[in-house]
């Protein structure tokens, strides 16, 4: 497989506990961009890195949120202390920098927080 | 305020008719447009790209349109097929802007009945 993958599917977890989200992009992909997706809406924009700069974070990014891409290749998302607010599909996406109007989206992580 | 506005909300036809989904933007200055579609849980996969030159776009039985002058752009969809249901979203991208910059709508729910 090819494409964008996302890992876990789905996350189940209770409020207060820190979880973590892995992507994986297109292996010549340098751009990653991480997204949250609420039932009914459109994707928000979080963050994006180029190789393994993070050149941008969204206000929706609170200090509980933190992304990395230690290597320029695969990113992880972590929340601490999720909240009820926080349940959303978490998608990721990459892209070619000089073509970052393309950008291929894995299949998401679901987050519930109970 | 950047904004895309999608109609209808949501859409049932049934299979083998036309449809024609909307988008409105109040996006300046405008760079492109594009339309994915987004399987239950899923992520979003490109339709089209459409930048300010453009007015057409096709892909199979996806047509796009883009009226720059009144900002609105359309999606038809000829001879629907049960796998087109799917939530369609229009994605619209500033001219020199960021990554936060890309304003997603809020997407049509497409549902084709048998």
């Amino acid at each position: 497989d090819t494409g964008v993958s996302q890992n876990p599917r789905h996350k189940i977890t209770k409020r207060g506990q820190n979880v973590t989200f892995r992507c994986d992009p297109i292996s010549e992909h340098n751009r990653l961009y991480w997204y949250r997706q609420t039932l009914g809406q459109g994707p928000e924009f979080l963050t994006y890195f180029q190789n393994e700069a993070q050149l941008e974070k969204s206000r929706l990014l609170s200090d509980r949120f933190s992304a990395e891409r230690p290597k320029g290749s695969f990113s992880t998302l972590e929340i601490q202390r999720t909240e009820q607010g926080d349940s959303a599909m978490y998608l990721c996406a990459s892209s070619l920098w000089q073509d970052e109007n393309i950008q291929y989206f894995g299949a998401g992580t679901r987050l519930s927080v109970l | 305020k950047n904004q895309v506005e999608q109609s209808p909300q949501s859409l049932i036809i049934l299979e083998g008719k036309n449809c024609t989904l909307q988008c409105n933007y109040t996006v300046s200055p405008f760079s492109n447009l594009r339309w994915y579609k987004q399987d239950t849980g899923r992520g979003p996969v490109s339709l089209t790209i459409m930048t300010f030159s453009e007015n057409t776009r096709s892909n199979g039985r996806y047509t796009a349109t883009l009226d720059a002058d009144t900002k609105q752009s359309s999606l038809h969809i000829t001879a629907s097929q049960l796998s087109d249901s799917a939530s369609y979203i229009c994605v619209v991208s500033a001219k020199g802007g960021s990554q936060g910059n890309l304003i997603f709508g809020k997407g049509t729910k497409l549902s084709v009945k048998p």
